[in-house]
């Protein structure tokens, strides 16, 4: 069976320094890839995506990138976090049915001090 | 512009009261469906989805939900909620590589 796992699940992190999460996924290749940012009372908003190696697509301009270096591995960085970069992070995956059905992981949960 | 909107933020029901939880979408075409329910600092897990066919879907702990496309609407229902029930559920739409669009999500409480 398929499983996706993110880590840290908690990170506490000073404004200015850098970030990365990763997620990774098992039992599936060729997966699309994903990452999610929850606001409290804003829903899921969608930052990355990603179809294959190498290709990320960004939905929106921001203080984050997104790298997808082999095919289950999916990684979201930042060089300087800024305080409204916290908040809880999703990584998810969707299979090739095309159906748009995604699975997602336990989240990380970002705090900038 | 696609878009998903779930009208409540807030739904108070009484432990084995009957639950409805309300989603609009806006899409040129028939988009697929979904609910999602998420507990305090855990992941999404899927309740049931919507592709095609028969409008009535029914999805897991005793979910189901209704398409409607005269009212652009996939409401989600249950008969009588337990006090697991509690949590924040999502209505989404797509069907692409491009991810899935959430609605802002509806926070359930259920009172004893």
């Amino acid at each position: 069976s398929q499983t996706i796992h993110q880590w840290p699940a908690t990170l506490v992190q000073p404004v200015g320094s850098p970030l990365s999460l990763e997620c990774t996924v098992e039992g599936t290749s060729n997966p699309n890839l994903y990452w999610y940012r929850q606001a409290a009372g804003r829903g899921l908003q969608l930052l990355f995506y990603s179809v294959g190696i190498g290709q990320i697509s960004s939905e929106v301009p921001q203080n984050l990138s997104a790298s997808r270096p082999q095919d289950r591995q999916f990684i979201l960085s930042s060089k300087k976090l800024l305080l409204s970069d916290s908040g809880f992070y999703l990584c998810a995956w969707s299979g090739g049915t095309n159906t748009g059905e995604l699975f997602f992981g336990e989240g990380s949960r970002l705090t900038v001090l | 512009a696609q878009s998903v909107t779930q009208p409540d933020i807030h739904i108070t029901v009484s432990e084995g009261a009957s639950l409805e939880l309300r989603c609009n979408y806006s899409y040129g075409a028939t988009p697929y469906l979904f609910w999602y329910v998420q507990s305090p600092g855990q992941g999404l897990q899927l309740l049931l989805k919507y592709f095609s066919g028969d409008t009535l879907v029914q999805g897991i702990k005793g979910f189901e939900a209704e398409f409607k496309r005269s009212q652009s609407s996939f409401n989600l229902r249950k008969p009588s909620v337990h006090w697991s029930d509690a949590a924040e559920y999502f209505c989404a739409g797509g069907g692409g590589a491009d991810g899935l669009t959430f609605g802002k999500g509806t926070h359930l409480i259920i009172q004893p």
